[in-house]
């Protein structure tokens, strides 16, 4: 069964790096995409980027200055680091598997308050 | 930028059908995917590609999808289903998502 788990600070003070890992299990992170999505209370989804299975990235344009994502095959997890955090950076972030039958396995999340 | 629309809310009778539209320009070209999220947990993946889905899915929860709109169907609606509902489609290489409806029961 695959299982996704997301972990990092859960606060994040106002101009420092956001960082989160997702250490998955039950599949192998070199034949899957995989992606970080992300809720701020009370509002939507939102896709912030892509990692692909061979290595390749895509982000979000407005974060596209700020945001890096990455992989460590050893470990079978892949990061997010979003550098210089705002309170509109404050939201639930979870870590995704893409398909092309959608996005098929989710974190459970994880709630990251950026506070000044 | 491609955008979805989607209702804020949707509201059914206990044992009714419920119908979640999703617009987009053409979204009838693309494979559309949606997901129920119940408070507090993560969402859940209900159809995918239009009209699949997923192993556990209930029959009750079916999708169509033609022109510029596309819909989530949920027969006999229960207590249980009262949730938010996404539409998702790629938009060139990143995953994009309609705003969301909220499902009343």
């Amino acid at each position: 069964q695959v299982q996704l788990q997301e972990s990092g600070p859960g606060l994040v003070k106002s101009s420092e790096t956001l960082s989160l890992t997702c250490a998955v299990s039950g599949a192998s992170i070199n034949s899957y995409d995989w992606t970080w999505i992300r809720q701020p209370p009370g509002k939507g989804l939102d896709c912030i980027g892509h990692i692909y299975y061979s290595g390749g990235t895509n982000y979000r344009s407005s974060l596209k200055s700020r945001l890096s994502i990455s992989v460590d095959r050893s470990k079978n997890q892949f990061s997010l680091q979003l550098t210089s955090a705002t309170a509109a950076d404050t939201a639930v972030y979870y870590c995704a598997r893409v398909s092309g039958a959608g996005i098929d396995y989710w974190g459970q999340g994880v709630l990251v308050t950026v506070s000044s | 930028s491609y955008e979805l629309t989607q209702p804020l809310s949707v509201s059914v009778a206990l044992g009714q059908t419920a119908r979640i539209p999703c617009g987009g320009d053409n979204v009838g070209n693309k494979d559309v995917h949606w997901y129920q999220q119940r408070p507090g947990q993560a969402p859940v993946l209900v159809i995918y590609r239009d009209t699949n889905r997923p192993s556990g899915i209930p029959e009750r929860f079916s999708g169509s999808n033609s022109g510029n709109t596309a819909t989530l169907t949920i027969s006999r609606a229960q207590d249980g289903d009262e949730a938010d509902y996404y539409c998702q489609v790629w938009d060139g290489s990143l995953v994009l998502f309609g705003g969301g409806t909220k499902l009343t029961v």
